[in-house]
């Protein structure tokens, strides 16, 4: 596609479950981020990927977020046992090189109840 | 851990007016400064990226600069129309990092 997209578009699970989220770059797109949104609160990021060089996981708020990218594009980023703060919308962006404009898809809106 | 600061907080102008906001960072290690745009319900949008000091960029009514010596860049936007409504983000990109600011959130009253 001619954009970055993310699946699923919202995502409601129960407290302690298991997400899986998907992000699909932009075609050619070497780096990839991860960042999320919580409520009334900027953008912090997670994770990037950059070609298919091991990922910079210093972002990550705990060790129940993980992602992986396969074959240098798609990606997916797993919350294990989610908790209630882990609910917020989660953003994927790629880049032609690292540092570059980024583009970002539209979102996964993730709710913990 | 970096600190990106952006100010003020949220503008309110009315349309017509000009308007510019700040964001600053520490000098050291800078690599990349990039601005976002940041509609309701939208993905934010890239406007730009500068990486040397006295870099100066433009689209359209909205410009930028940067001074990496001093650690602060400025976004001015001219002739401000509601549409220009939004957030602007501006992030730091230093070493492997990637730090967004907290966001100047502009309303544009017609």
């Amino acid at each position: 596609g001619a954009g970055v997209s993310q699946s699923p578009s919202n995502k409601v699970t129960e407290k302690g479950k298991d997400v899986e989220l998907r992000c699909d770059p932009i075609s050619g797109h070497t780096a990839l981020y991860w960042y999320r949104q919580s409520l009334g609160q900027g953008l912090e990021f997670l994770i990037y990927f950059q070609g298919n060089s091991a990922p910079d996981k210093s972002g990550l708020p705990s060790d129940r977020f993980s992602a992986e990218r396969t074959g240098g594009s798609v990606s997916t980023l797993t919350i294990q046992r989610t908790q209630q703060e882990d609910s917020a919308v989660y953003l994927c962006a790629s880049s032609s090189l690292w540092a570059g404009e980024q583009y970002f898809g539209p979102g996964t809106r993730l709710t913990v109840t | 851990i970096l600190n990106v600061e952006q100010s003020p907080q949220s503008l309110h102008v009315q349309e017509g007016d000009s308007t510019n906001f700040t964001c600053s960072f520490p000098s050291s290690n800078f690599y990349a400064l990039h601005w976002y745009r940041w509609e309701t319900a939208k993905s934010p949008e890239a406007l730009f990226v500068m990486t040397l000091n006295g870099d100066e960029k433009k689209k359209g009514r909205i410009s930028a600069t940067l001074n990496t010596k001093e650690g602060y860049s400025y976004l001015y936007i001219k002739g401000s129309q509601p549409e220009d409504s939004a957030t602007y983000l501006c992030a730091l990109t230093y070493g492997q990092n990637f730090v967004f600011g907290p966001g100047t959130r502009l309303s544009v009253l017609p």
